[in-house]
Parts: C-alpha cells; structure tokens; sequence
C-alpha cells in the first residue's frame, strides 16, 4: 500500500543553518512523483518542489533541493540558509504513476513542524 | 492573478446538519481536488473533478459529494455531519497532471 511516513513531529534550526526533514515512502510503482509542500499557519499548502521517480538529477528550487536515494525510498528536504519565515508545518507527498498513468491524488505524510530560531 | 479561493474560511455547524463549501480553482486550471485535514495529521483525499465529473475518490462515505460547473469551480457537500467531520478542508486545482496549488481552506467545526 502506498504510505509516506515523516519520522521528524518537530525539528528546531538556527537562523541561516541547513535543515533536513526526512521523508520515506512505500510504493510498488516504478512510476511516481514526490512533492513537499509549506503550510503555514493560516493553512494554504505551499508546493516547494517535486521530483519524479525516473529524474536523474535530484531536483532544486532556490533554498530548496530534494535528496532523492530511490534505493532506500527516501526523498529528503533540504532547506539551506533558513529563514524565520520559513517557520511552518511540511509535507511530503506521492503521487503514483506519471504522465498518461499517473494516478490523481496525493497520498501525504503527517508533516513536520519545523522552527527557526533566530 | 488570483490564486485558488475558498469559501467561507470558517463555518460552524451542528451534529446531522448539511453543509457546501466552494473553491474556484487557479486561472487556467481545469481540475479540483478535494481533501480532508483533521488536527495534526496530513490532508486525505476525498475526490477529485474533471470536466464537470468525479474522476478518483477516496476512501471517503457516499455523504460527501461534490460537483464541478462549467467554469471549473466545485463545491464539497456534506451530509448528516458528524462530530468526526471537524476538520480544515483544503481544495487543490491544477493543470492536467502538473502540481497542484491549495486554497487557505475552509475550517468547519461540527459541534
């Protein structure tokens, strides 16, 4: 069955240090996408970044990459230099299948706190 | 350009009452998805529309409907609620299969 699991309820980092939220899935599907997503407190899911099960390159956006080790089905967030806005809940999520067979829903994680200290 | 748009943002009601919420999705985009997000936990799909029509659901009971108007906004009914229902309700519009952008959300408190 698919499932996403964040082992992380809550991480603290320093202002301008690196963080890691870690993020593991299941799925028996050779053919999926990935996503995390930014909610802050007033509830809108952000989308940060997405990386497809047959990228190559682990995928980057800004302060943001993903570190995508498909042989031990993880996809880590890594968020460099953080800021104080960067204070909020993330998700990690899966989409099954891609292109003409992907599936159209998203299967979440239960999300890590994350705080930035100033 | 206007983002996706939900409403209301907050709604109280009462044990086996009915309630509608709405979402106009992104411009451009021709699809909505709905999910669930109870305290703590991550969102649940409930469904999804395309081209007026339930295209996937998920595991959620027959009280929870929805439906798609020609100019792609939806509404999410739900019907005899529950205390179980209290939950923020996000909804998702996209493009074909690319990501998916989320409104603020509707909290709805059952009570």
């Amino acid at each position: 069955a698919q499932k996403i699991t964040q082992t992380q309820p809550g991480m603290f980092v320093q202002e301008k240090e690196a963080v890691t939220l870690d993020c593991t899935y299941d799925t028996s599907d050779q053919s999926y996408g990935l996503f995390w997503y930014k909610q802050p407190s007033s509830g809108e899911m952000i989308f940060l970044i997405y990386q497809g099960s047959y990228d190559e390159q682990n995928a980057t956006e800004g302060r943001y990459s993903l570190n995508f080790q498909k042989a031990r089905k993880s996809a880590n967030l890594v968020i460099s230099a953080s800021q104080l806005g960067d204070s909020a809940m993330y998700f990690c999520a899966m989409r099954e299948g891609e292109g003409m067979d992907s599936s159209y829903k998203l299967i979440f994680g239960s999300g890590t706190r994350l705080l930035v200290r100033p | 350009d206007a983002g996706v748009t939900q409403s209301p943002t907050h709604l109280i009601k009462t044990r086996g009452q009915q309630v509608t919420l709405r979402c106009s999705p992104k411009s451009g985009h021709d699809t909505v998805s709905w999910y669930q997000q109870a305290l703590g936990q991550g969102p649940q799909f409930i469904f999804q529309y395309y081209e007026e029509e339930e295209r996937q659901r998920g595991n959620f009971p027959d009280r929870f409907s929805g439906h798609q108007f020609p100019n792609y906004s939806s509404e999410l009914n739900v019907n005899a609620l529950l205390l179980g229902d209290s939950a923020l309700y996000l909804c998702a519009s996209s493009f074909y299969r690319t990501e998916a952008f989320f409104g603020q959300g509707t909290r709805l408190t059952v009570v």
